[in-house]
């Protein structure tokens, strides 16, 4: 069975410096990895995918992904925070082996909450 | 484009009522989720589509039923609501892209069951 973990609650960064939001997932093949970022009171909104080639992904808002195989890890990135990055940061993994009725099911984690400090 | 709506935004149940909770999207998009949201769990799936005429369940399906006439609606039914019910529902559509759909959110419906 397909997992994804994101092993903190809450990451907190000075606005200005690199901020790291961490994810680990568990599949069976070849993983397709999401980033979502969800504001208050607001729905899911994406920010970037791997699906194969280049280890780092490039996504919306300034945001990057690097995707390592041997740590099964996809780590979201980005150089220096702003106090509007703050918001709950959600991994999601697909294992495209694990079909069922034609859809490929989407594991989201428990989500990070990033809080950015002026 | 509008993107996905939802309505309504919230929601209070008394237990063993039942209500239709709305979702439409105007992308054209063939697949649509329902999530719920629950403090701390990520979201679990509901029920999912993969076209219209076409649904089936998710991780968590007990309790609600779905439709889906229409590329554009996908409504989720709650029959008999349970205090178990309460939490914060999503709707969202997506298409296929390089063998992987992104998936477009709704801004959640809040539904409190007392």
């Amino acid at each position: 069975a397909q997992s994804v973990a994101q092993p903190e609650d809450q990451v907190n960064v000075a606005e200005g410096n690199p901020l790291t939001v961490k994810c680990t997932y568990s599949v069976s093949g070849n993983p397709y990895l999401f980033w979502y970022v969800q504001y208050p009171n607001r729905g899911l909104q994406f920010l970037l995918k791997y699906i194969t080639g280049d280890n780092l992904v490039k996504g919306s808002y300034g945001f990057e992904a690097e995707f390592n195989k041997s740590q099964t890890s996809f780590h979201l990135k980005k150089p220096s925070a702003l106090v509007s990055d703050s918001a709950l940061y959600f991994c999601a993994v697909r294992d495209p082996f694990s079909s069922s009725g034609g859809y490929q099911k989407v594991t989201f984690g428990t989500g990070t909450k990033l809080q950015v400090i002026p | 484009n509008a993107g996905v709506t939802q309505t309504p935004k919230f929601r209070i149940l008394k237990i063993g009522q039942s209500m239709t909770l709305q979702c439409t999207q105007d992308m054209n998009h063939n697949y649509m989720y329902w999530y719920r949201q629950d403090p701390g769990m990520g979201l679990k799936l509901i029920y999912y589509s993969v076209g219209a005429g076409i649904t089936d369940k998710g991780e968590v399906p007990n309790g609600y039923n779905v439709s889906r006439s229409t590329t554009e609606d996908f409504p989720l039914r709650l029959e008999l609501a349970a205090p178990s019910q309460t939490s914060v529902y999503f709707c969202a559509s997506g298409y296929l892209a390089g063998g992987a759909d992104t998936q477009y959110f709704g801004p959640g419906t809040r539904l409190t069951v007392l």
